[in-house]
């Protein structure tokens, strides 16, 4: 079965700073695909970014990216100039069979001013 | 833009009742999830559904059941409340094309309390 770690409880940044939220994975599988949400304590779930097991470039959405290590197992997202907006839960996520998530235990992030 | 609505943001229910939370999508997608989100443990996968009146049980189905019905449409049923599914659901739909395309758009979440 597939397992996602996110091993960072909890995250301080200063604002204008560059965070990086860890995620690795465990799987046989060779065609998948990793997400990453934001919850913000109002507890929607926001889609910010997807890299494919196949893409050879590592996936950009405005401030954020991923860097996608795929023989480490890793895809790790990196905010770039952190706004106090920022401050939330962050979860990464498995793309498996059946198109069903697995879901890491999240990172919850400060930005202090 | 995608939107996924649930029927109640916060509920508080008594043990025995049977609870009924609603999601419904507008996006005409294929595939409804349905998680329950406890802190430290993330999201887990209580029931998914990829076609009308299809449904495949997830990592923690027990003690709960689910219906659709209609496309947009994705109930998950709590038979019998107890304190232990006191938790936020959270409902989610994406369409099938593969890739970036299978994005899951999620609904507000409700909480729901049983006493």
């Amino acid at each position: 079965a597939q397992k996602i770690t996110q091993t960072q409880p909890g995250m301080f940044v200063q604002e204008k700073e560059a965070v990086t939220l860890d995620c690795t994975y465990d799987t046989s599988d060779q065609s998948y695909g990793l997400f990453w949400y934001k919850q913000p304590s109002s507890g929607e779930m926001i889609f910010l970014i997807y890299q494919g097991s196949y893409d050879e470039q590592n996936a950009t959405e405005g401030r954020y990216s991923l860097n996608f290590q795929k023989a480490r197992k890793s895809a790790n997202l990196v905010i770039s100039a952190s706004q106090l907006g920022d401050s939330a839960m962050y979860f990464c996520a498995f793309s498996r069979g059946r198109r069903a998530l697995t879901f890491g235990s999240g990172t919850r992030l400060q930005v202090q001013p | 833009d995608v939107k996924v609505t649930q029927s109640s943001r916060y509920l508080v229910k008594r043990t025995g009742e049977k609870v009924f939370l609603e999601c419904v999508q507008d996006m005409d997608h294929e595939n409804m999830f349905w998680y329950r989100q406890d802190p430290g443990l993330g999201l887990r996968l209580i029931y998914f559904s990829y076609d009308v009146k299809m449904k495949e049980k997830g990592d923690i189905p027990e003690g709960y059941s689910v219906s659709r019905e209609k496309k947009e449409r994705f109930s998950l049923i709590l038979e019998s409340a107890s304190t232990n599914q006191t938790s936020m659901y959270l409902c989610a739909s994406s369409p099938t094309s593969g890739g970036e395309a299978e994005t899951q758009y999620f609904g507000p979440g409700t909480r729901l309390l049983v006493l």
